[in-house]
């Protein structure tokens, strides 16, 4: 069975300092991944995703995420944060492009002015 | 871009009443739309799996006589909260896998929040 583990439930950074947020996941397959974002009282919203090929994904609002599949990890990544990316994160799985997607626990991002 | 809305966005209702949400997908076809439910400060639990022209598929430990799941049609599934109580409480997301498009593949829709007096 699929399953996501992300390992910090919390994480506060200053606002310009770089951010990385951590996700493993438990496959046996080529897995499809998600990163999702949720502000306070908010639906969700894709960042980015990975199906295949290159193993570095770019997404919007300047995340990217990095697949290694030695490690079994998804973790994304921004350079310079902003009091705006404050939210919480959710790292996904599915095991393929159309099917149900399992969600990890989630980490919320605190901003540091 | 595709588009799921759900209605409605929020509904406060008493014990022991029954209550509908409608999950549509606008501009694209689902055969299989995704229920999913959250409570506050936690992850999204799958829920089940609403298959147009089937039953649905359930998720483990989830009451299909409670939640009851109906895809009319190939743009809307509708979940129904039957007797709900109070711990029924939680924000229900729904989503719909668009087949070939290249942007996204699955569209959530933006929840609708359930409180049960």
């Amino acid at each position: 069975a699929q399953s996501v583990t992300q390992p910090d439930i919390h994480i506060t950074v200053s606002e310009g300092a770089s951010l990385e947020l951590r996700c493993n996941y438990s496959y046996g397959a080529t897995p499809y991944l998600f990163w999702y974002v949720q502000s306070p009282g908010q639906g969700l919203q894709l960042l980015l995703k990975y199906f295949s090929g290159d193993t570095l994904v770019q997404g919007i609002k300047g995340f990217e995420a990095e697949f290694k599949r030695s490690q079994s990890s998804f973790n994304l990544r921004k350079p310079s944060v902003h009091w705006s990316d404050a939210a919480e994160y959710f790292c996904a799985v599915g095991e393929n492009r159309d099917d149900k997607i399992i969600f990890g626990k989630g980490t919320r991002l605190h901003i540091l002015p | 871009g595709a588009v799921v809305s759900q209605h409605p966005s929020w509904v406060i209702c008493k014990s022991g009443t029954s209550v509908k949400i409608e999950c549509r997908s606008l501009d694209f076809q689902a055969t299989t739309m995704f229920w999913y439910r959250q409570f506050p400060k936690q992850s999204l639990m799958l829920m089940a799996t609403s298959n147009e022209g089937s039953k649905a598929t359930y998720e483990q430990g989830v009451e299909k006589d409670k939640f009851l799941i109906n895809h009319a049609s190939l743009t809307l599934s509708t979940l129904t909260v039957t007797s709900a109580h109070p711990e029924d409480s939680s924000f229900y997301i729904c989503s719909a896998p668009s087949h070939g498009t290249a942007q996204e593949t699955q569209y959530f829709g933006p929840g609708t929040r359930l409180l049960v007096l």
